[in-house]
């Protein structure tokens, strides 16, 4: 009954370094998302999935890629990270319903510092 | 340009009282809408959600209210309480893909 795990849940990277952030849900949602959280600012949708094998681009896709080859997973991963990528990191699954989506959950986030 | 705005940073009530978190959106094609909340340290929790085809959604205290014509969505909590001290989120989905979130409302419920 985990729900939405992220790891790692705090990350020092130096500018220019990669990284891969971590995304596993157990609920066989279809849908998987990554947000960024910045002060003063809600959620901006980084890349989202709505299945395996199938991606696309958020409102702040750059310098970010994902793949998405299970339905579990959902990996970020940073190319070259910058210091403007410090901010906290969210991913959430959910599902569809005739109306919508439906089941929105949020992992605990992961807190990114790239120095 | 912001898609969806929460004009109001901050918004302080009494325990037992009615706690009213406004909302505004800019697409009329926005075909779905939620409401989370977020403790310090901790992932978002979704609250409660409505779809354009509906008015109001009801989830024991929690409702929301959504007026298409103004494009705009509230959500009533009543009676607040101190636990209820958090920061509220509203978001839109436009295209069943795609998540739009307002920048939050941080609700301080006095005891």
């Amino acid at each position: 009954n985990a729900g939405v795990t992220q790891t790692p849940k705090f990350q020092v990277l130096k500018t220019g370094q990669s990284m891969t952030l971590q995304c596993a849900q157990d609920m066989n949602h279809e849908y998987m998302s990554w947000y960024r959280q910045d002060p003063g600012m809600g959620l901006r949708l980084i890349h989202y999935s709505v299945g395996a094998g199938i991606t696309d681009q958020g409102e702040v896709p750059n310098g970010y890629n994902v793949s998405r080859s299970t339905t579990e997973d959902f990996p970020l991963r940073l190319l070259s990270a910058a210091p403007s990528q410090t901010s906290v990191y969210f991913c959430a699954s959910s599902y569809s319903t005739g109306q919508g989506v439906s089941g929105y959950t949020f992992g605990s986030g992961t807190r990114l510092t790239v120095v | 340009d912001q898609q969806v705005k929460q004009n109001s940073p901050s918004l302080s009530v009494q325990e037992g009282r009615i706690s009213i978190l406004n909302c505004d959106y800019t697409n009329s094609m926005f075909d779905y809408f939620l409401w989370y909340k977020k403790y310090p340290a901790e992932g978002p929790t979704f609250l409660i959600s409505i779809s354009s085809i509906k008015d109001k959604n009801e989830d024991g205290r929690f409702t929301v209210f959504l007026n298409k014509s103004a494009k705009h969505l509230s959500l009533h909590i009543v009676p607040s309480q101190p636990g209820d001290s958090a920061v509220y989120f509203c978001g839109v989905l436009y295209n069943f893909n795609k998540f739009y979130f307002g920048s939050g409302t941080k609700l301080n419920v006095k005891p």
